[in-house]
């Protein structure tokens, strides 16, 4: 079945930037039926969405993390990417990526399946 | 895009009902029909609970089912057991064609 891995840096210091890599196994990510997502969630806090990639590089990003966030896809690796910059302590969370279900043009659903997380850390 | 208002907690005893709300505008669950449920268990990943309001995954139990009226979606958990202790989340497609969340909701089973 499909799986998603997130991988990267654990730790980040203030004002560099986040890279994050999630691997998409199990399916393809150049399916016209999924947009890839990624989601956060800071330590005892609620989801945040962090941004969705088709895999033509079509992206939709959360309004209040768009000036800082960049997602990128790599078909033939079955990868996509995260990229946030000028990270502060308030960017310390849990990162999740997901496949995101692509119901019409410009039209997302449900997340599912999720990967298992990594925990990043903003500290110098 | 503000959140979805959800309740912080809920309890219930084994074997009752419990129903979570999700609260947003007619620019998100109002207006649209694609609001889906995570189920999340400490330290682990969420979960598909319901998805298109109330569609439930191959898998999920029957218990599970989700409902909406107006801005308000709600998901309902019958005959509880202790497993479904978890936060639960709420998610709805919004007309800037961005996602968000509820701020999730703490289930205690008493």
């Amino acid at each position: 079945q499909l799986q998603l891995q997130e991988s990267g840096p654990g730790m980040v210091k203030p004002s560099e930037t986040l890279s994050l890599t999630c691997t998409v196994s199990g399916g393809s990510i150049s399916s016209s039926s999924y947009y890839w997502g990624w989601i956060r969630q800071p330590p005892g806090k609620g989801l945040e969405w962090i941004g969705s990639i088709f895999y033509s590089g079509n992206t939709y990003y959360n309004s209040s993390l768009k000036s800082r966030v960049t997602i990128s896809v790599d078909t033939s690796k079955n990868q996509f990417f995260l990229k946030l910059s000028s990270v502060t302590a308030a960017d310390t969370a849990v990162y999740y990526c997901a496949r995101h279900s692509r119901i019409a043009v410009a039209v997302l659903g449900r997340f599912d399946p999720w990967g298992q997380g990594t925990l990043v850390t903003v500290s110098s | 895009q503000s959140a979805l208002t959800q309740p912080a907690s809920v309890s219930g005893s084994p074997g009752q009902s419990i129903t979570i709300s999700c609260t947003g505008t007619s620019s998100d669950v109002g207006g649209y029909n694609y609001v889906s449920w995570y189920q999340q268990h400490p330290g682990k990943a969420p979960k598909l609970m319901i998805y298109d309001v109330s569609n439930r995954p191959s898998g999920v139990s029957n218990r599970f089912s989700g409902s909406k009226s107006g801005n308000t979606a709600s998901l309902t958990i019958s005959g509880l057991q202790a497993e479904d202790e978890a936060d639960y989340y709420c998610s709805s497609y919004t007309s800037s064609s961005t996602q968000v969340f509820g701020g999730g909701t703490k289930l205690t089973v008493l």
